[in-house]
């Protein structure tokens, strides 16, 4: 069964520099997302991703983050300059072309800021 | 406003015995209905969904969820806990599908006891 793959499944950074978290989204799957789950709280919607733009985002997805499809197939989420709250698990969804709304997700990046 | 309730932050059962897990949507719209687990240091597992189809759905592992438009819940249920049972519930609700991402609620941590 396909599935969604994300690289790094742990990143340390410091406070400051740049990130860049990975993912590889279902061959056939269009919309993309990214959500964002801090320790002991719950998945929250960072940003939705369609035909090479963003469609939606949540508040949280200020401009600090960015997301692109460079080469067609990894879906990346880019974090500009880190700060210590940006240390959460970061979840990769795509979406089903089935009508029925199902997100698939992968096994999140987990990225801690020092 | 729409919003997901999970109306248990911790649900203790012994293993063998029934499980049930809350979970109450508001919404303008007929949502879509999604049960998802967190095993510790996993990433998130479709359980069941519900899209305007059968009002109860059965799921993998012997999950099953009872959709009752009148209560607005969408309950998890199974007859027989298993130690393997144990995991983090999250209710989901898609409101509009597409672009806008999942709305999870805040979980529930289900422990089985021996």
């Amino acid at each position: 069964e396909p599935e969604v793959t994300q690289t790094p499944s742990h990143q340390v950074t410091q406070m400051g520099q740049e990130v860049i978290l990975r993912c590889v989204p279902i061959s056939n799957h269009l919309y993309f997302y990214w959500y964002r789950q801090i320790l002991g709280q719950k998945v929250e919607f960072l940003v939705s991703f369609y035909n090479n733009e963003i469609s939606e985002k949540s508040e949280i997805f200020d401009d600090q983050f960015s997301v692109e499809r460079p080469d067609g197939s990894n879906f990346t989420l880019k974090i500009r300059s880190t700060k210590l709250e940006d240390s959460a698990m970061y979840f990769c969804a795509t979406l089903a072309p089935t009508g029925n709304y199902e997100q698939y997700f992968g096994p999140g990046t987990r990225l801690t800021v020092t | 406003a729409q919003s997901v309730t999970q109306l248990d932050s911790h649900v203790s059962v012994s293993e063998g015995t029934p499980v049930l897990l809350r979970c109450n949507y508001s919404s303008s719209y007929s949502p879509s209905l999604f049960w998802y687990v967190q095993h510790p240091n996993k990433g998130l597992q479709l359980l069941l969904k519900y899209t305007s189809a059968a009002t109860l759905v059965k799921g993998i592992n012997g999950f099953e969820a009872e959709f009752k438009k009148s209560e607005t819940s969408f309950h998890l249920t199974k007859p027989s806990a298993h130690m393997s049972d144990a995991a983090e519930y999250f209710c989901v609700v898609s409101f509009t599908g597409g672009a806008d991402g999942l709305t999870f609620g805040k979980g529930t941590h289900l422990i089985i006891q021996p």
